[in-house]
């Protein structure tokens, strides 16, 4: 079946270093995928809507200067917590649904967990 | 707009029991309804979905009927099993968007 690819799993640095957490589509073509963040006891939130070849769409309240998304290719998409502090440690996932299955469901990464020190 | 409420947890149940977790959508047209589940430590898995009224999405010997009458979409299984402890999230995802909407999800610990 599909599977998405999310790295690293898990990942702890020191305030103020950036992050890059990468989001792969293995054996399908993803012209979109979708960022999550999921703080402790909480559900899914949205932050944002990648769409390859083209600048991201942030939900409300999401920092687009903070929160870096590339989709540069159709497999790929990258988030950046750029100048990482403490209450950016969280839970983030991201997803992919294959080019073209509008109805389909999406395929969610393993997640990456951020902890800032 | 769209929204999903599922009963809060934590559940705790014994083995071999029968379990129901509640959702319960609001939202505007037809939309699809999924259940997610976490297990500890991963990430989300699609355990079933339903894209219709009266659809019933089954796996893994869960079961969910789309009722469209009481804009329902509650998870059963007759028998838990100690493996089937996890975190377990309604969603729907309505006909014009992309993302998922999901509930707070409810946490199921199953004893042995």
């Amino acid at each position: 079946g599909a599977v998405v690819s999310q790295h690293p799993s898990w990942v702890i640095c020191k305030s103020g270093t950036s992050v890059k957490i990468e989001c792969r589509s293995l054996d399908f073509q993803a012209t979109t995928m979708f960022w999550y963040r999921q703080f402790p006891k909480q559900s899914l939130m949205l932050m944002a809507t990648s769409n390859e070849g083209s600048k991201a769409t942030y939900e409300q309240g999401v920092e687009k200067d903070k929160f870096l998304i590339n989709h540069a290719s159709l497999t790929l998409s990258t988030l950046t917590v750029t100048s990482a502090h403490p209450e950016d440690s969280s839970f983030y996932i991201c997803s992919a649904r294959p080019a073209g299955t509008a109805n389909q469901p999406q395929h969610f990464g393993d997640g990456t967990r951020l902890s800032i020190l | 707009g769209n929204s999903v409420t599922q009963m809060e947890g934590p559940v705790t149940l014994s083995e071999e029991a029968f379990l129901t977790i509640n959702c319960t959508y609001t939202a505007t047209g037809y939309p699809s309804l999924f259940w997610y589940v976490q297990y500890p430590g991963e990430g989300l898995q699609l355990l079933l979905k339903a894209t219709k009224a009266d659809d019933k999405g089954s796996n893994k010997g869960f079961e969910a009927t789309y009722r469209k009458e009481t804009t329902s979409f509650h998870l059963e299984k007759g028998s838990v099993q100690v493996s089937d402890s996890a975190v377990y999230f309604c969603a729907l995802r309505g006909n014009s968007q992309g993302n998922l909407i999901f509930g707070k999800g409810t946490k199921l610990s199953v004893k042995p």
